[in-house]
């Protein structure tokens, strides 16, 4: 399971994309991408996955770099309901699941 | 509605009790995890189980117990031996083929005085 690394806050101007990086060097060839959210106090919510390919989904976009060894959320058009924190995960094949620390997000009007 | 249950949303104890926490799933996902979260910082894992009667150590199982003698529940006893209890804990599931992203429940939080 890869160790995941994230800087620890960022801030974003609503209405601008917000683009959140995750270290993910140690990461296995078979090891999926994982991107969730927690707003305080709740349980975190699925965003978006990837393996090799980007993704786009109604919520994000995922870009994974070529080697792998490190990934982009983005938020294309940040709203104040956007301030969370944000998890980067590995997951092998519903197994050990590593999280990191997370970055905290705010979104300023 | 599907979904994941944890309950009680708060819970507290006296020091040297153990006690359980409950998680229940109708998604019919065959993995389910259990993960404790300190302020401020991030998930880390206890236990998962990807089948009924088989479960795995995480990265921090000393002083926590669990089961998974129905695919639909899995939960925790934080017992006397965990030193620091106190914590907000997440129960989680997925499938186990294909895309593995997981579903959380709206967590305990667990006080021991």
């Amino acid at each position: 399971d890869a160790k995941t690394t994230q800087p620890t806050s960022m801030d974003c101007a609503e209405g601008r994309a917000a683009n959140l990086p995750c270290n993910h060097s140690t990461i296995s060839g078979n090891e999926y991408v994982y991107w969730y959210r927690q707003i305080h106090s709740q349980g975190p919510q699925y965003i978006i996955h990837g393996l090799k390919n980007n993704e786009t989904n109604e919520m994000a976009s995922l870009i994974i770099t070529e080697d792998r060894k490190s990934s982009t959320l983005i938020l294309p058009h940040a709203t104040l309901r956007d301030t969370a924190v944000y998890y980067c995960n590995s997951n092998t094949n519903a197994g050990k699941s590593t999280f990191g620390d997370g970055t905290t997000l705010t979104v300023k009007p | 509605d599907g979904g994941i249950t944890q309950s009680p949303k708060y819970l507290f104890r006296k020091e040297g009790q153990n006690v359980t926490l409950s998680c229940e799933q109708n998604l019919n996902h065959d993995a389910m995890y259990w993960y404790r979260q300190d302020p401020g910082q991030g998930l880390r894992l206890i236990y998962y189980s990807q089948i009924v009667n088989d479960f795995q150590k995480g990265d921090i199982a000393e002083g926590y117990s669990v089961s998974r003698e129905k695919k639909e529940s899995f939960p925790l006893t934080v017992t006397s031996a965990q030193k620091n209890p106190t914590a907000f804990y997440l129960c989680a599931s997925s499938i186990i083929d294909g895309s593995y992203e997981q579903y959380f429940g709206p967590g305990t939080r667990l006080t021991v005085t």
